[in-house]
């Protein structure tokens, strides 16, 4: 069955860098898309990003531009994503969340990073 | 790109229907029919459940429904159950980026 398996809890200070993981397994990596969605506490869904797991090539909302890098490793079927320079506001959880290539909607998600920016 | 707008909360009794709107623009709601929706229990990831506007994925109760009318698509659950109080959240793709709704919340009387 499709499985997403992000990597746990982090906590980090303001200026710092955060990298997770999502490592899927059920299906083939390279054939469809993966995004990044993020909450903040008691906010609404906020997308980040997009990568093509066969190309590589991202592209990313300008509110994170510059900060944000989305990465795949094809040999281990994981996605990574890093934001450096954290502020307070990107304490948030972070998903990653699947879409067959050019569809447009997010069919399985993984369980969410909660990712902590405190001093 | 700004979000969609819904209304923050919606509630109804056991076996009533209730119908969630999302106002987007001609530049994203309006402008296909690239609308999908999610629900999101507490603590949870959100759960795919609508897709093209009013399409269902397999394994999703055929008590939701979807349409869109202009700028405005919306979700309607009928037969309302326990298990369907959560929060909503429509999304439209806007030529990237990929806009959310506000989100719902949900509560079943």
């Amino acid at each position: 069955q499709v499985q997403l398996v992000q990597s746990g809890a982090e906590v980090k200070e303001p200026g710092a860098s955060v990298k997770v993981s999502c490592k899927t397994s059920g299906y083939t990596f390279t054939n469809y898309y993966m995004h990044w969605v993020r909450q903040a506490p008691g906010q609404g869904l906020e997308w980040m990003g997009i990568i093509n797991p066969s190309r590589g090539n991202t592209n990313y909302v300008q509110k994170v531009q510059g900060r944000v890098a989305m990465t795949r490793d094809t040999s281990t079927s994981t996605v990574y994503m890093e934001l450096s320079s954290l502020r307070s506001e990107d304490t948030a959880v972070y998903y990653c969340a699947r879409e067959p290539i050019d569809t447009f909607y997010f069919d399985y998600w993984g369980q969410g990073t909660l990712v902590t920016v405190s001093s | 790109q700004s979000a969609l707008t819904q209304p923050a909360s919606v509630s109804g009794s056991p076996g009533q229907s209730i119908t969630i709107s999302c106002t987007g623009t001609s530049s994203d709601v309006g402008r296909h029919n690239r609308v999908s929706w999610y629900q999101q229990h507490p603590g949870k990831a959100p759960k795919f459940m609508i897709y093209e506007v009013s399409k269902r994925p397999s394994g999703v109760s055929n008590r939701f429904s979807g349409s869109k009318s202009g700028n405005t698509a919306s979700l309607t659950i009928s037969g309302l159950q326990p298990e369907d109080e959560a929060d909503y959240y429509c999304c439209s793709y806007a030529g990237s980026p990929y806009v959310f709704g506000t989100g719902t919340k949900v509560t079943v009387l």
